[in-house]
């Protein structure tokens, strides 16, 4: 069965320093991953996806994921962090090639301190 | 698009009640979603329709809980009767399917408190 681990429950991070949120996950085929984030009260949005390709893909508002495939990884990074960027952010995955239900982590909470 | 739809934006009602969520899909998609998230649980998957037909309701908490897409424009959660537990916000997503791994477009989302 497919699965998805955000090890952190809340990430704490100086506004202009690097951040990065952490995602493992488990498929039998294929993965295909995604990152949303949350603003309160409103509902997920879209950031970036890795479906096959470059290991590196770029998103929304400067983010970016590197995809390994040997760790099972999938982190989630942006070289400059932003006060508006503190959110809540979801890792998940589907199996390529099985039924479209993407499985979603439990989230990590990102506080940008000023 | 004006993306997602779902009504109402917040529901408060009594115990025992019965509670309509709707969702209206982005126009084209074929893949319906509904999710439900509380800080206990986190965000929890309850049903999703490929093409109007149920695929997978195995998130469905028990009996209480029902729905369905009449249409390719509309579905509904139903929850009858209501309990305290259920309180929680109710997500509808959808995405379009079958051609490859497209991304799933969440709603607004509907808050709703049960006392």
């Amino acid at each position: 069965a497919q699965s998805v681990a955000q090890p952190e429950d809340q990430v704490n991070v100086a506004e202009g320093n690097p951040l990065t949120v952490k995602c493992t996950y488990s498929v039998s085929g294929n993965p295909y991953l995604f990152w949303y984030v949350q603003y309160p009260n409103r509902g997920l949005q879209f950031l970036l996806k890795y479906i096959t390709g470059d290991n590196l893909v770029k998103g929304s508002y400067g983010f970016e994921a590197e995809f390994n495939k040997s760790q099972t990884s999938f982190h989630l990074k942006k070289p400059s962090a932003l006060v508006s960027d503190s959110a809540l952010y979801f890792c998940a995955v589907r199996d390529g090639g099985r039924d479209d239900k993407i499985i979603f982590g439990k989230g990590t909470r990102l506080h940008i301190l000023p | 698009d004006a993306g997602v739809i779902q009504s109402p934006r917040h529901e408060v009602t009594e115990m025992g009640q019965e509670v309509t969520l709707r969702c209206k899909p982005i126009s084209g998609h074929n893949s319906l979603f509904w999710y439900r998230q509380t800080m206990m649980r986190g965000l929890e998957l309850l049903i999703y329709f490929n093409n109007n037909v149920p695929i997978d309701d195995s998130g469905m908490p028990e009996d209480r809980f029902s729905a369905k897409m009449p249409n390719a424009s509309f579905s509904t959660l139903k929850i009858q009767p209501s309990e305290p537990r259920d309180s929680a916000v109710y997500f509808c997503a959808s995405s379009l399917t079958g051609q490859g791994p497209y991304e799933q477009y969440f709603g607004p989302g509907t808050r709703l408190t049960v006392t």
